[in-house]
């Protein structure tokens, strides 16, 4: 079965670059989620697209933004990275009305 | 608001020993409660999701959770542990569907040989 796409696995970037995360949802799966795990921690909220409208915002930091494309799949990009954005990024997908969310493997992000 | 609290951040089992992970929620609102599990450097796989149908809610790998409005809780059990049980599990808490998760802070589960 098709399962939820990221890219890339694994990043490394220096202080203050950028980075774009992207994320290919199952099929026919209408909403997209954004988390993010630091070290050891549980995985945050951080953005929500439904229908690649932006349908709720957690903690994410202005110095990112993330968009849903007419393909369904999404990108997350963060600028001005800092050493706290090291931390594994889950994309998720959910079909209509299911009540369930299907996690990618994550991209993990360092930063130096 | 919603939240879990996980008790216990580590659990260690003997294999074949019961395996009782506790959940315990806040919500304003009817919940709806997961139990995903996480292995070294890999996603999440939800483990069973309760969404207010049946109270006992059966999951894969041999994974129970009872939904207790009374207790506020969701703990997850599983009768015999395996040594591929090993894991970090989490339990998180929704609105309803179509919502994002709120994760408690989680549950390393070791399995003694």
């Amino acid at each position: 079965a098709a399962g939820v796409i990221q890219s890339p696995r694994h990043l490394i970037k220096e202080k203050r670059e950028t980075a774009t995360l992207k994320c290919y949802p199952i099929p026919r799966h209408d909403t997209v989620y954004w988390y993010q795990q630091g070290p050891g921690q549980d995985p945050q909220f951080l953005i929500s697209f439904y229908e690649k409208m932006q349908s709720d915002k957690g903690s994410i930091p202005d110095r990112f933004s993330a968009q849903q494309f007419s393909d369904y799949h999404s990108e997350l990009n963060m600028s001005s990275l800092e050493l706290g954005d090291s931390a594994l990024y889950f994309c998720a997908s959910s079909p209509p009305r299911v009540g369930e969310q299907f996690f990618g493997p994550g991209t993990r992000l360092t930063v130096l | 608001a919603q939240s879990v609290t996980q008790l216990g951040s580590h659990v260690s089992v003997s294999e074949g020993a019961l395996v009782l992970l506790r959940c315990n929620y806040s919500s304003s609102v009817p919940p709806y409660l997961f139990w995903y599990v996480q292995y070294p450097n890999q996603g999440l796989q939800l483990l069973l999701k309760y969404t207010s149908a049946a109270t006992l809610v059966k999951g894969i790998n041999g994974f129970e959770a009872e939904f207790k409005k009374s207790e506020t809780s969701f703990h997850l059990t599983k009768p015999s542990a395996h040594m591929s049980d090993a894991a970090e599990y989490f339990c998180a808490v929704s609105f309803g569907v179509d919502y994002k998760l709120s994760f408690g802070a989680g549950t390393t589960v070791t399995v003694r040989a």
